[in-house]
């Protein structure tokens, strides 16, 4: 069965603190992708990567950094958190020939105050 | 504008209804399109693609009109589990979706 993990259901943590986020698919899959959710907004495109060490900005790319060592995990980095970072993060993967067909994660829902 | 642009709704529907969601896109370019499916809390899957030609997937079809630039989406014989938010994508090419806010729809006994 298809499986994209993500490190946390929930984080809180404090403006101005550094945030990782991790994101783990087991289906060999060559794009993996970070979105985040917001009410009234829909999902919007962070990074995403289609390659180990690849990576192509987004919709929104300001404020994020991403890192891919290896094929089947993909991280997520807020340098510096702020508020209107709060939000629900979505990791998502998919082959690279059938790209459409995206497989989401749990989503991590981060608060920061 | 928004690139895909859809009715948050909710539409509240009984049992049995027929409803119909429909989405706008403004990329003429735009290659392959999508429904989505999002239960409350959860992350969204594929529900089904949508095709030129239309297609359906048991009571779900889904439709294109490349003139007018919208895809929507039918539900025949609604049931409480099809409760959910609807996504409408768009694959503009080079691996990226759009996705469209959502339209939500609950069906009620």
């Amino acid at each position: 069965d298809v499986k994209v993990t993500q490190s946390s259901r929930y984080l809180v943590k404090r403006t101005g603190e550094k945030v990782f986020l991790e994101c783990v698919q087991d289906m060999d899959h060559e794009n993996m992708f970070w979105y985040r959710q917001d009410p009234g907004l829909g999902l919007r495109l962070i990074y995403f990567s289609y390659d180990v060490k690849m990576k192509e900005k987004g919709d929104i790319p300001e404020g994020y950094s991403v890192s891919r060592e290896k094929k089947e995990r993909f991280s997520l980095i807020l340098e510096s958190a702020s508020t209107n970072q709060t939000s629900m993060y979505l990791c998502a993967s998919s082959f690279l020939r059938g790209r459409y067909e995206q497989y989401f994660g749990p989503g991590t829902r981060l608060t920061v105050t | 504008r928004k690139e895909v642009e859809q009715d948050p709704g909710p539409f509240n529907v009984p049992e049995g209804a027929t409803v119909a969601f429909n989405c706008t896109y403004s990329n003429s370019a735009s290659q392959s399109f999508f429904w989505y499916r999002q239960d409350c809390r959860k992350e969204p899957k594929l529900l089904m693609s949508v095709y030129s030609s239309g297609n359906e997937d048991g009571r779900f079809t889904a439709q294109l009109n490349r003139a007018s630039q919208y895809i929507s989406l039918l539900i025949r014989d609604s049931k409480l589990s099809d409760s959910a938010t609807y996504l409408c994508v768009v694959d503009n090419a080079g691996n990226m979706l759009t996705f469209g806010g959502g339209t939500r729809l609950m069906v009620k006994p």
